[in-house]
């Protein structure tokens, strides 16, 4: 299995600009969710998801946007890409969506954007 | 929010043991206390989870308090692989039937060889 799938891995883009950072698991998990990483940060949430259709706002969402429209994908945009958006972004999926024994976060590779 | 306290770094030897205190003194009855770690450049990894009793698995061990307000994981043989920024963390119920994993800044464990 491939496990959670993010890409690009490396993105640099302009004040302004917009992007869609991609990622896809083959678990057939219910929840995914995006996390970003700021140097010598621990992870903070962005969006998750529950299932297809259904997206809900994380710690710190402003500036992003998510939509799940299939059970493998759960695409972040950036519409205007800001210097405080620069951050490694992680996506993450599980089995369960909820619950508290819904099992273990499988995560991505990590893709990091920079923002001039 | 159910909040994690963890010292910033800790040193061990290889295959010595090692113990990661985690503080976590407004847990409430239903937070599960959750156990990742990431290594250099990589994303994290889930190492274990446990609510009240202590928990094994084939990476650590997780000893939780009695009282639940403070849990400490287990590396019985450190490696230089193990050589990771581990998070602990308690899952916070957010509604919808979905709980969420704050990260914290995590403890940086250093293994000398």
């Amino acid at each position: 299995n491939a496990g959670v799938t993010q890409t690009p891995k490396f993105q640099v883009l302009k004040t302004g600009q917009s992007m869609t950072l991609q990622c896809a698991q083959d678990m057939n998990h219910e929840y995914m969710s995006w996390y970003r990483q700021d140097p010598g940060m621990g992870l903070r949430l962005i969006h998750y998801s529950v299932g297809a259709g259904i997206t809900d706002q994380g710690e710190v969402p402003n500036g992003y946007n998510v939509s799940r429209s299939t059970t493998e994908d759960f695409p972040l945009r950036l519409l205007s890409a800001a210097p405080s958006q620069t951050s490694v972004y992680f996506c993450a999926s599980r089995k369960g969506a909820g619950g508290t024994t819904s099992g273990e976060l499988f995560f991505g590779e990590g893709s990091r954007l920079t923002v001039l | 929010d159910a909040k994690t306290t963890q010292p910033n770094s800790m040193e061990s030897n290889e295959e010595e043991p090692v113990h990661l205190p985690c503080n976590h003194s407004t847990i409430s009855g239903t937070d599960y206390i959750h156990w990742y770690r990431q290594l250099p450049s990589q994303g994290p990894e889930y190492v274990i989870h446990g609510l009240t009793s202590n928990v094994n698995n084939r990476m650590a061990s997780l000893a939780i308090a009695e009282d639940r307000k403070s849990s400490t994981l287990i590396l019985h043989r450190a490696t230089l692989r193990d050589a990771a920024v581990y998070y602990c963390i308690l899952s916070v119920y957010s509604g919808a039937g979905s709980y969420q994993l704050t990260f914290g800044k995590g403890t940086k464990l250093s293994v000398i060889p």
